[in-house]
C-alpha cells in the first residue's frame, strides 16, 4: 500500500463549482498534514496545513480524520486560477522536521 | 526575493559526467531538504539537514549522490557519474523547524536532463 494515496483525476469542473479531493495515508503515526498546490513545471507551494479540528482559508476547507487516516480538501466557488495539481502531504513517523511524503497529486481543471 | 533559491535552473549533461546543484534556503530557516520529482509523480524525499548536520538520507540516495551544508546556510547536491535515470527535477525546501508543524517552502527546482 502506498504511503499517501490520492485520486489522480483529472477533475474537470466549471467555474463556480465546488470540488472535493480525498486522500488516505498509511502511517498512523504521522502527525503533520498539508495540502500543496503545484502548477505545471513549477515547484509545489504550500496551500494549507491541516489540523485535527479542520481549518478553513477563504474558499478552501481542509479536514482530517485520524481514525480513518483520511484527509480532504474542499474548494468552493472554483476559479480558473485554481487549475493545478493538488498534492496531499504527510510527514513520516512521529517526528516533525523529517521527510514529507507526497501523494501523486490530483489534477483540477476549471473551465469557463 | 527572500524565498528559497536554486541554481542552476536547468542543467543538461552527458551520461557519466558529474553535476552539482546549489540551494539557498530562506535565511532564518534551520532545516533544509532535498527532493526529486519525476513526471507524473509527487516529490520524493532524498535527504535533510538541520543546520549543518545531515540527519536523514533516503534509500533513493545512492552512493553517487552526496549533499553538504557546510556552514548551515546554503547546501549543495552533487551527483557523480550521472545516469539517464537521474533525469528529474531536483527540489530544495527549507523550514523554520517548529515542533509539531514543519511547513516546508520549496525553491523553483533544478531540472536535470542526462543525455
Amino acid at each position: 500500500r502506498k504511503e499517501v494515496e490520492q485520486d489522480p483525476g483529472p477533475f474537470n469542473v466549471p467555474e463556480g463549482a465546488t470540488v472535493a479531493f480525498n486522500c488516505t495515508y498509511s502511517n498512523s503515526a504521522s502527525q503533520s498534514f498539508f495540502w500543496y498546490r503545484q502548477d505545471c513545471r513549477k515547484e509545489p507551494k504550500l496551500l494549507m496545513s491541516v489540523y485535527s479540528s479542520g481549518n478553513e482559508d477563504g474558499r478552501f476547507t481542509a479536514q482530517l480524520n485520524r481514525a480513518s487516516q483520511y484527509i480532504s480538501l474542499l474548494i468552493r466557488d472554483s476559479k480558473l486560477s485554481d487549475s493545478a495539481t493538488y498534492l496531499c502531504v504527510v510527514n513520516r513517523a512521529h517526528q516533525a522536521g523529517t521527510a514529507l511524503i507526497f501523494g501523486k497529486g490530483t489534477t483540477l481543471s476549471v473551465s469557463s | 526575493d527572500t524565498g528559497v533559491s536554486q541554481d542552476p535552473r536547468h542543467k543538461i549533461t552527458k551520461r557519466g559526467q558529474n553535476v552539482t546543484f546549489r540551494c539557498d534556503p530562506i535565511s532564518e530557516h534551520n532545516r533544509l531538504y532535498w527532493y526529486r520529482q519525476t513526471l507524473g509523480q509527487g516529490p520524493e524525499f532524498l535527504t535533510y539537514f538541520q543546520n549543518e548536520a545531515q540527519l536523514e538520507k533516503s534509500r533513493l540516495l545512492s552512493d553517487r549522490f552526496s549533499a553538504e551544508r557546510p556552514k548551515g546556510s546554503f547546501s549543495t547536491l552533487e551527483i557523480q557519474r550521472t545516469e539517464q535515470g537521474d533525469s528529474a527535477m531536483y527540489l530544495c525546501a527549507s523550514s523554520f523547524g517548529l515542533a509539531g508543524v514543519d511547513e516546508q517552502y520549496f525553491g523553483p527546482g533544478t531540472r536535470l536532463t542526462v543525455t
